[in-house]
């Protein structure tokens, strides 16, 4: 059974919008979960993880995610979007057999 | 600091033929992983190395194989070659042996073409 799920396969947010990604998980204990982006034709690159402690984590390029246990969330944000900020982003998480596992992904576009 | 090579970039290969894949993690990183991207199946897990031995592997058929060497780096092997194994092919690699739970350093993948 997928263990992260990306709902939404495309978002298209106008430049200097906010921006809110979803990511849900499924697993019984606390995750350790991550948010990764990959430009086109590019491996993937960390954004931030969560493993414990506070649930807003920060990351790099202005990146946020909050972890709601009560919602099974991990959600990424990020007040102004940048155009330089299209991309695909995947959430990822331990699947039951405790391995790594990545959601679908989201893919962004942004309008100038 | 160099990042995670792969190596070819780019690779066209027929069906029935096999392929060798290779990845060379960071200096002083022990464990590699593999990822087989596409676009209908987005990333999915194919083994993980830690120190020569694989730790983990995913759902794949055994025409799918890699081995780690001494010196951390990584090759992995497709025999038998089917359409469906067009994909890029991501190598990752990570300072300690779990990478569930450590920053993966990605490199930037082989394209394989399968025709």
């Amino acid at each position: 059974a997928q263990s992260v799920t990306q709902p939404d396969i495309h978002i298209t947010v106008s430049e200097g919008a906010s921006l809110e990604l979803r990511c849900n998980y499924s697993y019984g204990a606390t995750p350790y979960l991550f948010w990764y982006v990959q430009s086109p034709g590019q491996g993937l690159q960390l954004l931030l993880k969560y493993f414990s402690g506070d649930t807003l984590v920060q990351g790099i390029k202005g990146f946020e995610a909050e972890f709601k246990r009560s919602q099974s969330s991990f959600n990424l944000r990020k007040p102004s979007v940048h155009w330089s900020d299209a991309a695909e982003y995947f959430c990822a998480g331990p699947n039951a057999g405790n391995m790594l596992t990545f959601g679908g992904g989201t893919r962004l576009m942004v309008k100038p | 600091k160099a990042g995670v090579t792969q190596t070819p970039r780019y690779l066209i290969k027929t069906r029935g033929q096999q392929v060798t894949l290779s990845c060379s993690p960071i200096s002083g990183h022990r464990s590699v992983s593999w990822y087989q991207q596409t676009p209908g199946q987005g990333l999915q897990f194919l083994f993980e190395y830690f120190s020569e031995t694989q730790r983990n592997k995913g759902n794949f058929p055994g025409r799918f194989s890699g081995r780690q060497f001494s010196n951390s780096r990584s090759e992995m092997n497709v025999s038998t070659l089917e359409l469906g194994d067009s994909a890029l092919y991501l190598c990752a690699s990570s300072l300690y042996d779990n990478p569930r739970r450590e920053k993966l350093f990605f490199g930037s993948g082989t394209q394989l073409s399968v025709l």
